[in-house]
């Protein structure tokens, strides 16, 4: 079956490092692929989803490329601020299927 | 104005009681769902409706039930709860059945002791 697998946090860095957050997907066909991000205390929220191969997805200064041959939908951002500490959801869903989330990474960023 | 909007916030009650959780979404979605989240963080299905039809129920035990009287509406009811059942619990809607983004409640914390 469809499964989504991320690198494990918690992730800190310090504002403005540079953040990647690592997710690769098992998945048959072409699945549409989202991030999700948690703030403290509040429910998901969609960040940015992207639906087929090389399409790239960006919001808030995030970014992520549907890389269809390594199966990955890596989310990234130049500069990270206090504001952006949250838990972020990689997530797929296939084209007659439910969302299937991955088990989220933890991001902290101290001042 | 908010969205998805579900009560209680916070839910402490003892085992082996029955308790509900109600979801309202303003929307006009079709589909809407309840997710339960663990203390890991980690995000599992339990159940979705489409136009108050039940379309996913995944493996939960029978002592949780849904309950959609329309479909801007989605209700959980839990008999006999357990300490196993402490988790935090999302409704979610979406305008459709597949592929489409999910609006997410601000969560039920549910602590059963």
């Amino acid at each position: 079956g469809n499964s989504v697998t991320q690198m494990e946090g918690p992730v800190t860095l310090s504002e403005e490092a540079f953040l990647t957050i690592n997710c690769t997907y098992t998945a048959t066909g072409y699945p549409s692929l989202f991030w999700y991000v948690q703030y403290p205390g509040e429910g998901l929220q969609l960040l940015l989803k992207a639906t087929k191969a090389d399409d790239k997805g960006s919001n808030k200064g995030f970014e992520a490329t549907y890389r269809k041959e390594t199966t990955s939908f890596h989310l990234e951002k130049g500069s990270v601020q206090v504001s952006d500490s949250a838990v972020y959801f990689c997530a797929l869903s296939g084209l007659y299927d439910k969302v299937i989330f991955g088990p989220g990474t933890s991001l902290s960023v101290i001042p | 104005d908010t969205a998805v909007s579900q009560t209680p916030k916070y839910l402490v009650t003892q085992m082996g009681n029955d308790k509900s959780i109600k979801c309202e979404q303003n929307l006009g979605h079709d589909t809407m769902y309840w997710y339960k989240q663990d203390s890991k963080k980690f995000l599992k299905i339990m159940f979705s409706y489409n136009n108050k039809e039940l379309i996913i129920n995944e493996t939960v035990p029978n002592r949780f039930s849904p309950k959609s009287p329309d479909k801007a509406h989605l209700n959980l009811h839990i008999n006999s709860l357990e300490l196993g059942d402490s988790a935090v619990y999302f409704c979610a809607s979406s305008r459709a059945q597949f592929n489409e983004k999910l609006f997410f409640g601000s969560g039920t914390q549910l602590s059963v002791l």
